[in-house]
């Protein structure tokens, strides 16, 4: 019963660089989304997918790149890490997607740092 | 869009009451949402109004007018272990579809003094 899985739990990137950051879920769930967590920011979000094969922006899309190809997966490139992208980045799942009654899982995070 | 506001820090004493309120505003409403998280841990859900009113679940109860844009979440005999950030969030309703998008507000600081 793992729920949502994130890793790495840790990660330190020199500027320039790339990386994936892994979401995997295994409760069945069609939708699933990444945030941001920022300091005073709350939780932004910057990218989700409705289910596989389908995925949008969010209000912070900028610099990430994701893609779904199975129900279980939901991962989040960056594809030159900038400073401005160290944060705490958290994916989530729900069932119904509605931010209803089922509410929405989250991972335990990965805290990146880009210096 | 859509713009959640609330209060950046609450303090209060254990056995207290505290009420944490939300406004907002958005394109689309389809219900206020409320989260926990503990430093260093994740968002947890704790409640949901769909509808104009009160529900209790527990300590925790969580009240919406949808005609005054405004909800709160109240949290009652307040313990240490409540001290966290709470969350309140609603669904945006992007042309063509409502769903998996929920929007957070920046988070209110929950402090409980023994």
């Amino acid at each position: 019963n793992a729920g949502v899985t994130q890793t790495p739990k840790f990660q330190v990137l020199k500027t320039g660089q790339s990386m994936t950051l892994q979401c995997a879920q295994d409760m069945n769930h069609e939708y699933m989304s990444w945030y941001r967590q920022d300091p005073g920011m709350g939780l932004r979000l910057i990218h989700y997918s409705v289910g596989a094969g389908i995925t949008d922006q969010g209000e912070v899309p900028n610099g990430y790149n994701v893609s779904r190809s199975t129900t279980e997966d939901f991962p989040l490139r960056l594809l030159s890490a900038a400073p401005s992208q160290t944060s705490v980045y958290f994916c989530a799942s729900s069932f119904s997607g509605t931010g209803g009654l089922d509410g929405y899982t989250f991972g335990s995070g990965t805290r990146l740092t880009v210096v | 869009g859509q713009s959640l506001e609330q209060p950046s820090e609450v303090t209060a004493v254990e056995g207290a009451i505290v009420q944490i309120n939300c406004t907002y505003q958005t394109s689309g409403f389809y219900g206020l949402s409320w989260y926990q998280q503990h430093d260093g841990g994740a968002p947890t859900f704790l409640s949901y109004n769909g509808l104009d009113g009160l529900e209790e679940t527990g300590r925790f109860s969580s009240f919406l007018s949808r005609s005054d844009s405004y909800g709160y979440l109240l949290l009652q005999e307040l313990q240490m272990k409540d001290s966290a950030s709470y969350f309140c969030a609603v669904r945006d309703s992007p042309k063509g579809s409502t769903l998996g998008r929920l929007y957070f507000g920046r988070g209110t600081q929950l402090t409980v003094w023994p």
